[in-house]
């Protein structure tokens, strides 16, 4: 697609129960990122995926967080038994290669998730 | 650790009027610097990067100046526009190194343009 594609775009569930949120890059990207914009937090970084390179999980934050990126495509964030403070806008991107080498970072429009 | 403070908002302003927002940075190298906006109902877009000291990045009327001395990234625009309300964020990334493909965000500054 033109660019990075989230699903759902918005979720709410209930207390307890897991979901699965879907990133879909920008074709031929290799690295791919998720980041959880929080109300009044900004954006955290969750964990980043570089080709066949074991993932950098440093950011997220409890073992209820999982994700994974199958076919070096799309990515799946998980979150087992969410909480009311998991509530936040997850947002993914994709870039051709590290943004330490000068590449650019597209971001997806995010999937909004509601704890309830 | 990395961190990147930038005014709180929101800020309002009338149209034609000139536009500062600051921000500043801590960082443990050298790194590369960024503005990023955020359309209402749309994802982060970059608005304009520097990667080393004294360069000026600019977009869309935008300008940014990389001050290593003030460890400073202040986005300015002479003349903003209705069309230019958004949230801006300021964020790093280091250059080298262990988690150089990290970017580090500040808060976020809403701004709002009134006609």
């Amino acid at each position: 697609g033109a660019g990075v594609s989230q699903s759902p775009s918005n979720k709410v569930t209930e207390k307890g129960k897991d979901v699965e949120l879907r990133c879909d890059p920008i074709s031929g990207h290799t690295a791919l990122y998720w980041y959880r914009q929080s109300l009044g937090q900004g954006l955290e970084f969750l964990i980043y995926f570089q080709g066949n390179s074991a993932p950098d999980k440093s950011g997220l934050p409890s073992d209820r967080f999982s994700a994974e990126r199958t076919g070096g495509s799309v990515s799946t964030l998980t979150i087992q038994r969410t909480q009311q403070e998991d509530s936040a806008v997850y947002l993914c991107a994709s870039s051709f290669g590290g943004i330490n080498s000068g590449n650019t970072i597209y971001f997806g429009e995010g999937s909004w998730l509601t704890v309830v | 650790g990395n961190s990147v403070t930038q005014m709180e908002g929101p800020v309002t302003l009338s149209e034609e009027a000139f536009l500062t927002i600051n921000c500043t940075y801590t960082a443990t190298g050298y790194p590369s610097l960024f503005w990023y906006v955020q359309y209402p109902g749309e994802g982060l877009q970059l608005l304009l990067k520097a990667t080393k000291a004294d360069d000026k990045g600019s977009n869309k009327g935008f300008e940014a100046t990389y001050r290593k001395e003030t460890t400073s990234f202040h986005l300015e625009k002479g003349s903003v526009q209705v069309s230019d309300s958004a949230v801006y964020f300021c964020a790093l990334s280091e250059n080298s190194g262990a988690g150089s493909y990290q970017l580090t965000f500040g808060k976020g500054t809403k701004l709002s343009v009134i006609p």
